[in-house]
């Protein structure tokens, strides 16, 4: 069983440079998210998605953009990468009929110099 | 959008059972509690969820009083494998409003000793 699978699981950035994360789930979810996460704290939401073709900002969206193309794929993209874009970045996906209940990937370790 | 309260960190040892309990004093009716479980270098994992009085799984008990003003999360018999974060959730898993009603915050950090 895969659940939720992203890539890459760690990127080395220079300012300036641009990337794009990409998670895959194959539990036919329609919920995805993208979070990320910093030393010390919890989960920020960046961006979400609660169907394919649709994309909604969350809590922290700014200098990220993402796309639904696929129902079973979520991309955070990265235009102009920032040393303050340093973090874990995680991909989780949910069912309709259980929102709450979110699956994650193992997340992508991004460091921009 | 229900604000939770849990403690930073807890300590315990092998074999004892710990509790966690999370403040949301704003919870609403349509609102539901969710516990995750985060290990270092690894993405959350669900744990149990609940709306009202008692729920049991294999893992652990969540246990809610009539007000659902709190929750307590119940592990028995806790193992060195369960050190951990422990976050508290709360909210319909909606998006109306423009805005996403789930909130990981800072969580609790367990560490279990021998």
């Amino acid at each position: 069983n895969a659940g939720v699978t992203q890539t890459p699981k760690f990127r080395v950035l220079k300012t300036g440079q641009s990337m794009t994360l990409l998670c895959a789930q194959d539990m036919n979810h329609e919920y995805m998210y993208w979070y990320r996460q910093d030393p010390g704290m919890g989960l920020r939401l960046i961006h979400y998605s609660v169907g394919e073709g649709t994309t909604a900002k969350g809590e922290v969206p700014d200098g990220y953009n993402v796309s639904r193309l696929k129902k079973q794929n979520f991309l955070l993209g990265l235009e102009s990468a920032a040393p303050s874009q340093t973090s874990v970045y995680f991909c989780a996906s949910s069912s309709v009929g259980a929102k709450n209940i979110q699956y994650f990937g193992a997340g992508t370790r991004l460091s921009v110099l | 959008l229900a604000k939770t309260t849990q403690p930073i960190s807890m300590d315990s040892y092998e074999g004892q059972e710990v509790n966690i309990t999370c403040s949301h004093n704003n919870i609403a009716t349509n609102d539901y509690i969710t516990w995750y479980q985060q290990f270092p270098s690894q993405g959350p994992r669900f744990i149990i969820q609940g709306y009202k009085t008692k729920v049991t799984n294999e893992v652990a008990s969540l246990f809610i009083p009539a007000d659902r003003k709190s929750s307590t999360l119940s592990l028995p018999r806790v193992s060195l494998s369960d050190t951990a974060v422990y976050y508290c959730l709360v909210g319909d898993g909606g998006f109306t409003g423009g805005g996403n009603k789930l909130t990981f915050g800072t969580g609790t950090q367990l560490k279990v000793e021998l």
